[in-house]
């Protein structure tokens, strides 16, 4: 069964600040991908970025970057010099499996405030 | 830029009512799906079509719940008849295909009150 879980229900940081919103997840495939969306109040959700199990380079883009761990099954995400735009609900996901197509597993999501 | 239209956006309706919500996905997109996102939870699939044809409904409760894509383009969801627990946002997201890379594309959602 697929699980993934984002600890952090809500995190404030003010601006200018480094913030990190971690994501675990739990797969019994050996093939799966990593995603990260950010939900701002507007309501849709927005694609941050996608990784894949077997590669796990680090990818910076920006002021945001990416640390993904197979040993501790972490896809962790850290905004740099955040911005009160930052302010959003981001969201991990996960899918895996050739069964279950493009299937999206989200986690709980993290909350951000970033306050000026 | 195109977007996955989604109405109405709010929907206030009274338990036992029939509600339905309107999706339109990207031109071209050939898979569309349907989440539901409780307040303070992720989206939780619940239905997703390739074309006009449903590939997994396995989490749509199916005694209340319908949905359709006839002409493998717009898609309705039907609650009927609504009850308190649906309370929620529906989010509708298309792609071009199918498959574990591939991206999502979400529209605004329609948040349902259910008094």
């Amino acid at each position: 069964a697929q699980k993934v879980t984002q600890a952090q229900t809500e995190i404030s940081v003010v601006e200018k600040e480094d913030v990190t919103l971690d994501c675990v997840y739990e797969t019994r495939d050996t093939t799966y991908y990593l995603f990260w969306y950010k939900q701002p109040p507007s309501g849709e959700l927005v694609f941050l970025i996608r990784r894949n199990s077997f590669d796990e380079q680090n990818e910076i883009s920006g002021r945001y970057s990416w640390n993904f761990q197979k040993s501790t099954s972490s896809f962790n995400f850290t905004i740099t010099a955040s911005q009160v735009v930052d302010s959003a609900v981001y969201f991990c996901a996960l899918s895996s499996g050739e069964t279950s197509g493009s299937r999206l597993t989200f986690g709980e999501g993290t909350q951000l405030t970033v306050n000026p | 830029e195109a977007e996955v239209a989604q109405s109405p956006r709010y929907k206030i309706t009274e338990k036992s009512q029939a509600v339905a919500f309107w999706c339109d996905p990207i031109s071209g997109h050939a898979t569309l799906y349907w989440y539901r996102q409780i307040l303070g939870q992720g989206p939780e699939l619940l239905v997703q079509f390739q074309d006009e044809s449903v590939v997994d409904d396995s989490q749509l409760p199916k005694d209340r719940f319908s949905a359709e894509r006839l002409k493998g383009v717009d898609s309705t969801l039907k609650i009927q008849p609504a009850e308190l627990g649906d309370s929620a946002m529906y989010l509708c997201a298309s792609s071009l295909g199918t498959g574990l890379t591939i991206e999502q594309f979400f529209g605004p959602g329609t948040r349902l009150t259910v008094l």
